[in-house]
């Protein structure tokens, strides 16, 4: 298993660009979920999945949109990038109840200036 | 909902001392713990965890103690070695779609 795999790694967007960070898991795990973690700083949560169709937003949603239409991909939409923004991101999948773990991709560092 | 407090923000301590974080848990239903470790430029990766029905779990130098009643839990790491440095984070699982609740990390040095 690849687990969770994220791209790209790395990326600089200018102000008001849009993309989207992708993120693929490979464990058949019905849970996923967006953070970011600013420099020096922990994890909060954006956007989550239960499943494919279903989502919901986290701690800081504004600025970012997701969607899940199957059980493997979940990928985070930015639209008209801001400085505020420039962070790494997270994906992470987890499967529940059979078992908690949650398990981290590599993360995207991004850059928006 | 859950709110997790980690302590402390920073830790160091000498190659070969033991190094212990502690987190508090407000909501009584979480039942499962985990801890997290996060080297410079990675993911966080889960190192160890604990559910609410064990008071203790140990695996090589790193333990994890939960006390229920007082609703905190604890990292211990012994023998600390320079690979040890890195940030680490608790997290709580309050149960059913939640997501876990992340503690704020420890960032800990770990001195040659």
């Amino acid at each position: 298993n690849a687990g969770v795999t994220q791209t790209p790694k790395f990326r600089i967007l200018k102000i008001g660009q849009s993309m989207t960070l992708q993120c693929t898991q490979d464990m058949n795990h019905n849970y996923m979920y967006w953070y970011r973690q600013d420099p020096g700083m922990g994890l909060k949560l954006i956007y989550y999945s239960v499943g494919a169709g279903i989502t919901d937003k986290g701690e800081v949603p504004n600025g970012y949109n997701v969607s899940r239409s199957t059980t493997e991909d979940f990928p985070l939409r930015l639209e008209l990038a801001a400085p505020s923004q420039t962070s790494v991101y997270f994906c992470a999948s987890r499967t529940v109840p059979r078992t908690y773990e949650q398990y981290f991709g590599p993360g995207t560092r991004l850059t928006v200036t | 909902g859950e709110n997790v407090e980690q302590h402390p923000s920073t830790l160091s301590v000498q190659e070969g001392d033991s190094a212990v974080i502690k987190c508090t848990y407000s909501d009584s239903a979480s039942n499962y713990f985990p801890w997290y470790k996060q080297e410079l430029g990675k993911g966080p990766q889960l190192i160890i965890d604990i559910r609410s029905n064990v008071g203790e779990k140990k695996d090589q130098r790193i333990a994890v103690t939960l006390n229920k009643t007082a609703k905190h839990f604890s990292l211990h790491i012994t023998e600390t070695q320079p690979e040890d440095s890195a940030v680490y984070f608790c997290a709580a699982y309050p149960g059913g779609n939640t997501p876990l609740v992340f503690g704020k990390g420890t960032r800990l040095s770990v001195i040659a």
